[in-house]
């Protein structure tokens, strides 16, 4: 079974600093890694697609990369802001297409 | 493209209840989609998968006579929680998987419904 852990559990960081965000998973049998996010009682928004195949994927402040082998996802968001404050979610789409989430971290980007 | 409806946003019932979630795939055909259930500060978990046309899987520990799911047409998935009891509250949010390959493209989520019992 597909585990998928997510550290830290919470992250505050002041405005302009660069937040790092760490998931890993067990199984490396995996078709891709999404990062989501979510605000309080809402859904969840897609950020970031990364296929197995790939190493990393960029979205303008957002980069997250992919180490399969190790079972490792880092994702960067660069020049953090208020807006930025959620939480974030690692999602693993495993061999048996079935998709298993990490617990989040929560991030709070202070003014 | 690839979006999906879920309804109600928020929903309020007496304990002893029925309540139903629906969730739509507006501008595709959703052969699966799946149901997930998410408790405060914890992460989603799957309670089951319903493929249209044909009885949902449940996970272990999902009680599939509590969380009737229906799939009855490529558009459409319903979730009802039967005889609701205040420990049924929670965030349900449904995705779908449609014709673009998952692999690339991922799953659609909707936009969650949150139950509360009282």
């Amino acid at each position: 079974k597909q585990e998928v852990t997510q550290i830290p559990a919470a992250l505050s960081v002041p405005e302009g600093e660069n937040l790092v965000l760490n998931c890993s998973f067990t199984d490396s049998a995996i078709y891709n890694l999404q990062w989501f996010r979510q605000d309080p009682g809402k859904g969840l928004t897609s950020l970031l697609l990364i296929q197995s195949s790939q190493r990393e994927q960029t979205s303008g402040r957002l980069n997250a990369s992919l180490d399969k082998s190790s079972g490792r996802s880092t994702l960067y968001i660069a020049a953090s802001q208020p807006g930025d404050s959620a939480t974030y979610l690692c999602a693993v789409l495993s061999n048996d297409y079935k998709l298993s989430f990490g617990a989040g971290t929560t991030v709070t980007v202070r003014a | 493209g690839a979006v999906v409806s879920q309804h109600p946003s928020r929903v309020i019932c007496k304990s002893g209840t029925s309540v139903k979630i629906e969730c739509r795939s507006l501008d595709f055909q959703a052969t699966t989609m799946f149901w997930y259930r998410q408790f405060p500060k914890q992460s989603l978990m799957l309670m089951a998968t319903s493929n249209e046309g044909s009885k949902a899987t449940y996970e272990q520990g999902v009680e599939k006579d509590k969380f009737l799911i229906n799939h009855a047409s490529l558009t459409l998935s319903t979730l009802t929680v039967t005889s609701a009891h205040p420990e049924d509250s929670s965030f349900y949010i449904c995705s779908a998987r449609g014709d673009r390959g998952v692999a690339n493209y991922g799953y659609t989520f909707g936009s969650g419904t949150r139950l509360t019992v009282v």
